[in-house]
């Protein structure tokens, strides 16, 4: 198996820019989740879903990200507009229901 | 608010110490406790996954235990080797699948 998969591995934009991160779990995996690593806060979860439902969106900081999850196989988080603050590594990670997370290499976000 | 935490922030020892390092978590609505090691430049894999109370699990010179009624988890490492340098993070997994991860504990090991 690929592992997950993210893409862009890098991304460089200007403020006020859309940016779109794109996922793909490990193939019979049901839950997706999105972290986003900074120095301040270490992996802070964004959302999760399970069986492609958004269960819990409580991490995503401001109406400015959102998230979905089409089908099993793909997801994307959004950022629109961009800010510098949203600087980061942003993780997606898949897993079977509670069990041990895999995660994707990450996608890192430079925002100017 | 889940708080998960980990200490200490960050470990220096020498190569050959045995170390080990702290997890505290909500001791309600437990439902696992996931232990993952992450090199520099890489993403998180798993060590282990807790789910009883009084767990030990093992992995080479690594180990884990849990205590889900007082809500903590320790991780040993025996004989710390270079190799070993990373941070180590606990996640806290509530019902509902919710998984919150600590700060980590960085291991830096000298040879």
């Amino acid at each position: 198996d690929a592992g997950v998969i993210q893409s862009p591995r890098h991304e460089v934009t200007e403020m006020g820019q859309e940016v779109t991160l794109r996922c793909k779990p490990i193939s019979g995996h049901n839950s997706l989740f999105w972290y986003r690593q900074t120095m301040m806060r270490g992996l802070e979860l964004l959302i999760y879903f399970n069986n492609n439902v958004p269960i819990d969106d409580s991490g995503m900081p401001e109406d400015r990200f959102s998230a979905k999850m089409p089908n099993a196989s793909f997801s994307t988080l959004k950022i629109q507009p961009s800010e510098p603050r949203d600087s980061a590594v942003y993780f997606c990670a898949s897993s079977i229901n509670t069990g041990e997370l895999f995660f994707g290499e990450g996608s890192r976000l430079t925002v100017l | 608010i889940l708080n998960v935490e980990q200490s200490p922030q960050s470990l220096h020892v020498q190569e050959g110490d045995s170390t080990n390092f702290t997890c505290s978590f909500p001791s309600s609505n437990f439902y696992a406790l996931h232990w993952y090691r992450w090199e520099t430049a890489k993403s998180p894999e798993a060590l282990f996954v807790m789910t009883l109370n009084g767990d030990e699990k093992k992995k080479g010179r690594i180990s884990a235990t849990l205590n889900t009624k007082e809500g903590y988890s320790y991780l040993y490492i025996k004989g710390s080797q270079p190799e070993d340098s990373a941070t180590y993070l606990c996640a806290f997994i509530s019902g509902g699948f919710k998984t919150i991860f600590g700060a980590g504990t960085r291991l830096f090991v000298k040879a």
